[in-house]
């Protein structure tokens, strides 16, 4: 049963720094991984999605990387910005398909002036 | 492109009510849409997956008598909270799954409705 674990889960810098969020899977069998972004009350965006072939992407100031064999995956957030300030999911298919998703608990960011 | 509508937003209603949240791909087609609900503070659980044009296949634990789901269309699914209660009180959030080929098969997700039952 693939299981999916966030740390840390909650997270408070000052604004400048390059932060480091990981995210790890129990099952290596995955045909991609996501990531998302949550503000309070809302719904999800979709940053990243790594296919099981790749070993990294970047967009901006993101860079999402996975490492299958290990079961992890850090998502790299370079010069934090306030408005980076949100809960941040990562997310890979239930064990044996490539529809379902099982997220993690995700990482509450706070970045602060 | 790829974006997701809900609605409504927000509802509140009385206990013993039903409830219907409507989730739409405004910019292209979803064979397939999932359902989640999310409790404060904890993260998304899926439901049900909604496929357009069969019966939807819920998720261990979840009533189907209870989420009554739909899926019309293929640019629109709906959940149904019937006799709704206090518990059912949650943000469900609906996603859409755009079929681009090979093992892609990326979600998007609609910004959520949140649900109150007094």
């Amino acid at each position: 049963k693939q299981e999916v674990t966030q740390i840390p889960a909650a997270l408070s810098v000052p604004e400048g720094e390059n932060l480091v969020l990981n995210c790890s899977f129990t099952d290596s069998a995955i045909y991609n991984l996501q990531w998302f972004r949550q503000d309070p009350g809302k719904g999800l965006t979709s940053l990243l999605l790594i296919q099981s072939s790749q070993r990294e992407q970047t967009s901006g100031r993101l860079n999402a990387s996975l490492d299958k064999s290990s079961g992890r995956s850090t998502l790299y957030i370079a010069a934090s910005q306030p408005g980076d300030s949100a809960t941040y999911l990562c997310a890979v298919p239930f064990s044996g398909g490539y529809n379902k998703l099982i997220f993690g608990a995700g990482t509450r960011l706070a970045v602060h002036p | 492109g790829a974006v997701v509508s809900q609605h409504p937003s927000w509802v509140i209603c009385k206990s013993g009510t039903s409830v219907k949240i409507e989730c739409r791909s405004l910019d292209f087609q979803a064979t397939t849409m999932f359902w989640y609900r999310q409790f404060p503070k904890q993260s998304l659980m899926l439901m049900a997956t909604s496929n357009e044009g069969s019966k939807a296949t819920y998720e261990q634990g979840v009533e189907k008598d209870k989420f009554l789901i739909n899926h019309a269309s293929l640019t629109l699914s709906t959940l149904t909270v019937t006799s709704a209660h206090p518990e059912d009180s949650s943000f469900y959030i609906c996603s859409a799954q755009r079929l681009a080929g090979g093992q892609r098969n990326e979600q998007f997700f609609g910004p959520g409705t949140r649900l109150t039952v007094l």
